[in-house]
């Protein structure tokens, strides 16, 4: 079953870590995303990569950066955590070509925590 | 860029009963439309889409079309179960990049 997979559910972290969500994916697919979800806000897009070494910035990109150094793992990196990061973020994926026609892969989400 | 929206909830239902769930949304050119349902403690998943106008995606019991001269893609079904209490999200993927938007969620409790 193909799927994408990331490494926390739960974390908690303090104000002012450096806090790594890692995910990956198996399905050999192009494009991967960082979403964040908050109530009453939907998913807002924080990065995104079409290719390895390439991103771009999405909707919220402010205190977020990503890496993609393997087709299949794509992270993200808060470089000094704080409280209002506290959300659940999720990741996503999916192929590129045939025009719109292609939904993403959803991971489970990192329920983040800073305290 | 491209924008959804949907209803607010919370929308709380009895069992059997009838669901809609509004959707509007605001895009350039011809945008695939799709709903995503996310169960308690889990991801996104696909529920249904349509790439094009007039037509009908469905999955589970659940129908949306694409109505582009309403610009909507309402999500209905006839008869709801305990297990359809989810989070929905409409979203249209297009314009710039070519990417998925969201709207804000529709929380649906369905009591016995």
């Amino acid at each position: 079953d193909v799927k994408v997979t990331q490494s926390s559910r739960y974390l908690v972290k303090r104000t002012g870590e450096k806090v790594f969500l890692e995910c990956v994916q198996d399905m050999d697919h192009e494009n991967m995303f960082w979403y964040r979800q908050d109530p009453g806000l939907g998913l807002r897009l924080i990065y995104f990569s079409y290719d390895v070494k390439m991103k771009e910035k999405g909707d919220i990109p402010e205190g977020y950066s990503v890496s993609r150094e393997k087709k299949e793992r794509f992270s993200l990196i808060l470089e000094s955590a704080s409280t209002n990061q506290t959300s659940m973020y999720l990741c996503a994926s999916n192929k590129q070509g045939a025009r719109g026609n292609y939904g993403y892969t959803f991971g489970s989400g990192t329920r983040l925590t800073v305290v | 860029g491209n924008s959804v929206t949907q209803m607010e909830g919370p929308v709380t239902l009895s069992e059997e009963a009838f669901l809609t769930i509004n959707c509007t949304y605001t895009a350039t050119g011809y945008p695939s439309l799709f709903w995503y349902v996310q169960y308690p403690g889990e991801g996104l998943q696909l529920l249904l889409k349509a790439t094009k106008a007039d037509d009908k995606g469905s999955n589970k019991g659940f129908e949306a079309t694409y109505r582009k001269e309403t610009t909507s893609f309402h999500l209905e079904k006839g008869s709801v179960q305990v297990s359809d209490s989810a989070v929905y999200f409409c979203a249209t993927r297009g314009g710039a990049g070519n990417k998925l938007t969201f709207g804000g969620g529709t929380r649906v409790l369905v009591k016995p």
